[in-house]
């Protein structure tokens, strides 16, 4: 079935380690987003991609890394994980460039990561 | 800065009450506003959203919203609230920078329903 998918859902990990989130989706949208999701802040936006190779920071992009070699494909990576990196991550695509009525963003089911 | 803000952290209404979710933002050009809304373990699904034109828009589910540009607000609205609507709503404003639509969130409003 298409759509976007996040793996894993859910990932225990300890602090200082290196971690991937992977996101995966089948509609060739151009533009992918991460985001995480913490009581009290709602969704804040932390890499986005218009396109493969291209890729830019969010407002809260420190400790992450994110690559996009595929389309389809836009991986989130922590690469010395700390606690307060605990939260749930949701990625997002969309195919319409942005103030266009069409313009929706497609979200994940979510990954929850703690950092212990 | 953008910002949206959403007053209630909480609200519990009956099943068969009306319903309405506050939502305001700070935007200095014309907004785009959108609701999502996010089922316990879900990802957030889109309910509707405003771009121009008319400023009562029409979603899934029942709901609707209404663009106040006056009052900064985009409050969301459900004239019969059933108990499959308890789930946390996110009201947010589309912003377009370096040809990117970037969204801002709202911190979210978490509605329960008394049966």
């Amino acid at each position: 079935d298409a759509g976007i998918t996040q793996s894993p859902r859910y990932k225990i990990t300890e602090t200082g380690r290196q971690v991937t989130l992977m996101c995966h989706q089948t509609w060739s949208h151009s533009y992918m987003f991460w985001y995480r999701q913490d009581l009290g802040h709602g969704l804040r936006l932390i890499y986005y991609s218009a396109a493969a190779d291209i890729t830019d920071k969010g407002e809260v992009p420190d400790g992450y890394v994110v690559s996009r070699s595929k389309t389809e494909n836009f991986p989130l990576t922590l690469e010395s994980a700390t606690r307060s990196q605990t939260s749930v991550y949701f990625c997002a695509s969309t195919a319409t460039k942005p103030g266009r009525s069409t313009d929706t963003q497609y979200f994940g089911p979510g990954t929850r990561l703690t950092v212990l | 800065a953008q910002s949206v803000t959403q007053p209630d952290i909480h609200i519990t209404v009956s099943e068969g009450a009306s319903l309405e979710l506050r939502c305001n933002y700070s935007y200095g050009a014309t907004p785009y506003l959108f609701w999502y809304v996010q089922s316990p373990g879900q990802g957030l699904q889109l309910l509707l959203k405003y771009f121009s034109g008319d400023t009562l828009v029409q979603g899934i589910k029942g709901f609707e919203a209404e663009f106040k540009r006056s009052q900064s607000s985009f409050n969301l609205r459900k004239p019969s609230v059933h108990w499959s609507d308890a789930a946390e709503y996110f009201c947010a404003v589309g912003r377009s920078s370096g040809g990117y639509n970037k969204l801002i969130f709202g911190a979210g409003t978490r509605l329960a329903v008394h049966p």
